[in-house]
């Protein structure tokens, strides 16, 4: 069984339109992590967001917002007001285990988001 | 400062050949990962390393051959690679922590895209 699923191969927006990118994971352990990573078509993988499993409230990083829903094994992305710059592939990760920073990632397929002006 | 360097940008090599991946990082973090990414799939864990000591191995061949320096350099030595082993490695860095927190968010290089004739 897959780890993390994203259920959007790709994406059309509209410039200055909200986005939502879906995540959902599957994991037993009580602590994990989870993050969001944009990779341009350069390759780089840029870090957006991250959501900590005893986290309460959903994280925030200026237009960037996880939709956090514990119950659900839910974690979407949120970009408000999307920019030309936003296109590209977004993917959603995991971290599971006890936590300590030396745990590696598993990654969803990824959702290609394109931006139209 | 979040900065991941890796070197070098582009890589062709024959069958024969050894060569070397290197990446490095000066944020004090004590957790290094390799990860390989073919094209228009997610990246996948290679190696991790931990304060300097190998603590993941994801079942990689012998030909992939990992090393850590020092704290802040971490190597990917090649030998006699296939043309499936074309692919974009990425290396990324962590803090160390102990119960996870944002402190666990690997931050990532540029990649080596890697071609194998």
């Amino acid at each position: 069984a897959q780890k993390i699923t994203q259920t959007q191969p790709g994406m059309f927006v509209q410039e200055k339109e909200a986005v939502t990118l879906d995540c959902t994971y599957d994991t037993s352990d009580q602590s994990y992590g989870l993050f969001w990573y944009k990779q341009p078509s350069s390759g780089e993988m840029i870090f957006l967001i991250y959501q900590g499993s005893y986290d309460e409230q959903n994280a925030t990083e200026g237009r960037y917002s996880l939709n956090f829903q514990k119950a659900r094994k839910s974690a979407n992305l949120v970009i408000s007001a999307s920019q030309l710059g936003d296109s590209a592939m977004y993917f959603c990760a995991m971290r599971e285990g006890p936590g300590g920073g030396a745990d590696g990632l598993t990654f969803g397929k990824g959702t290609h988001l394109i931006i139209q002006p | 400062d979040t900065e991941v360097t890796q070197t070098p940008k582009h890589l062709v090599m024959g069958m024969t050949n050894k060569k070397s991946l290197k990446c490095e990082q000066h944020m004090g973090h004590r957790a290094m990962y390799w990860y390989k990414q073919k094209a228009k799939k997610p990246p996948e864990l290679m190696f991790v390393y931990s304060y300097e000591k190998l603590s993941i191995n994801e079942s990689v061949p012998s030909r992939f051959s990992p090393e850590c320096p020092n704290s802040s350099l971490l190597n990917l030595h090649l030998h006699a690679l296939q043309p499936e082993d074309s692919a974009l490695y990425l290396c990324a860095s962590s803090q160390e922590t102990v119960a996870g927190g944002p402190g666990e968010t690997q931050y990532f290089g540029p990649g080596t895209r890697l071609l194998v004739l």
